[in-house]
């Protein structure tokens, strides 16, 4: 069974549209996070959710939303794509503490690769 | 600011020994973590220090000096199959992992 699973693995759309991404954990983690990894090869932490709570949130711009229906989803709305966020978007997930004690192993989903054409 | 570097690229020989340096300077520590990514594959994590030493696994071994800022990634005998990025991380004193921009290893026979 997967640990980490995201959906879709590619995305091609135009700018302007909103589109979003799926994350499922199944390793009772209690702490999920979605990383951008741009042509640079740099991760750059977009969110974290702690059961259900958002506990990091970089400067990302406000057309990015996460969404966390249960410990187990945390899933990535984008609104208005811009050429910019083109990227590809990993998932995370960890067992964390509420008080951010993010020693354990980060385990990822295989990635989003988003084209924005 | 926090800074994570590492060389950008190496390349070594098929059963050979590769080190991987990473330097750091970042506020405050946490641990450091050393994570393995094939190209277009999620990163896998390889190993954590948070205490100076060397930590062994197998064919992987990572040291930690945190005094001078510094860790390595060694990789013995190397395989084929090593061949991908090296990406270190280091966990800050608000628990914020900062990334590195990677090294990736090649591998030639």
């Amino acid at each position: 069974d997967t640990a980490v699973s995201q959906t879709p693995k590619y995305l091609v759309t135009q700018m302007g549209n909103d589109k979003s991404i799926k994350c499922e954990q199944n390793l009772g983690h209690d702490t999920m996070y979605w990383y951008k990894q741009d042509s640079k090869k740099f991760l750059k932490i977009m969110f974290s959710y702690n059961n259900k709570e958002l506990i990091i949130n970089e400067t990302v711009p406000n057309r990015f939303s996460p969404k966390s229906p249960d410990k187990a989803h945390l899933n990535l709305h984008i609104n208005s794509l811009e050429l910019g966020d083109s990227a590809v978007y990993f998932c995370a997930s960890s067992q964390a503490s509420r008080e951010g004690l993010l020693t354990d192993t980060q385990y990822f989903g295989p990635g989003t690769r988003l084209t924005v054409l | 600011g926090q800074n994570i570097d590492q060389p950008t690229e190496m390349t070594a020989t098929e059963g050979a020994i590769v080190q991987i340096n990473c330097t750091y300077q970042t506020s405050g520590f946490n641990g450091l973590f050393w994570y393995q990514q094939h190209a277009g594959e999620a990163p896998t994590f390889l190993s954590y220090n948070v205490l100076d030493g060397l930590e062994e696994k197998g064919r992987f071994s990572s040291f930690l000096s945190r005094s001078k800022g510094y860790s390595y990634l060694l990789l013995k005998e190397l395989q084929m199959k090593d061949s991908a990025s090296y990406l270190c991380a280091v966990l800050d004193s608000n628990y914020q992992l900062i990334w590195g921009a990677g090294t990736k290893l090649i591998i030639k026979p």
